[in-house]
């Protein structure tokens, strides 16, 4: 099982201020990696796929970099619908995925 | 639009068994991956099973394999979850979610609200 672990476990923000929530993958997974967020009582919503690209409707503000092990999900400058929990995927190792343990950005 | 309506949670006593479904529109549902994700309380994400758009290959994490099935009905546009011998760790909101491609290598682009499954004698 391909173990994704993210860092760090909270982040603490201001709005206006950049964020960099890191995820790395315990094998390579080329660049078969997802961003999601989530907000307290909600379903995840979908940020960024295949480790860059982002998903139909999300801001520019949102954008995510790496291949192979290490990965990064920047949100340039914070507003206050973002703060939330985010989770990366791993989508390379199927039939088995994996999920991150999250990071919760706050303020 | 994209809906996905999961049904079938419940109370339910350690070793016994549940099914839960998800209800699918506004896409064409066959040409599409499925997967089944669960939220365990106050934790996080935790992909649970995954099925190919013609049910040719299916993936289930370590922590339910051999104690779950999953299925899907292409006629009826709905997706399943069997789950037996449940365990109390198996309490969660559990969440059908619709895969990007017919396969399994991306990740999920709609979320349904989830269906709560509690475990406990």
């Amino acid at each position: 099982e391909i173990v994704m672990t993210q860092s760090p476990a909270t982040l603490s923000v201001s709005p206006g201020e950049r964020a960099t929530l890191s995820c790395r993958a315990s094998q390579r997974i080329s660049s078969n990696l997802a961003w999601y967020q989530q907000k307290p009582g909600q379903a995840p919503r979908l940020l960024i796929y295949d480790a860059s690209t982002r998903a139909t409707g999300i801001p520019a503000r949102f954008s995510g970099r790496g291949s192979g092990t290490e990965f990064t999900l920047t949100i340039s400058s914070l507003q206050s619908e973002d703060f939330a929990v985010y989770y990366c995927q791993q989508c390379n190792d199927w039939p088995l995925l994996t999920f991150g343990g999250g990071t919760k950005v706050e303020i | 639009e994209v809906q996905l309506v999961e049904s079938g949670g419940g109370l339910v006593q350690p070793g016994r068994s549940l099914r839960l479904s998800c209800a699918a529109s506004g896409f064409t549902f066959d040409d599409y991956a499925m997967h089944w994700v669960r939220q365990g309380p106050g934790k996080g994400l935790e992909w649970v099973s995954g099925i190919t758009w013609n049910s040719a290959s299916i993936g289930y994490a370590d922590s339910v394999e051999g104690r779950f099935t999953i299925s899907r009905d292409n006629a009826k546009n709905s997706l399943h979850l069997q789950m037996s011998s449940l365990r109390t760790e198996d309490t969660a909101l559990y969440f059908c979610a619709k895969g990007r491609h017919n396969s399994g290598y991306d990740g999920f682009d709609y979320w349904g609200q989830g269906t709560l499954v509690t475990v406990s004698s």
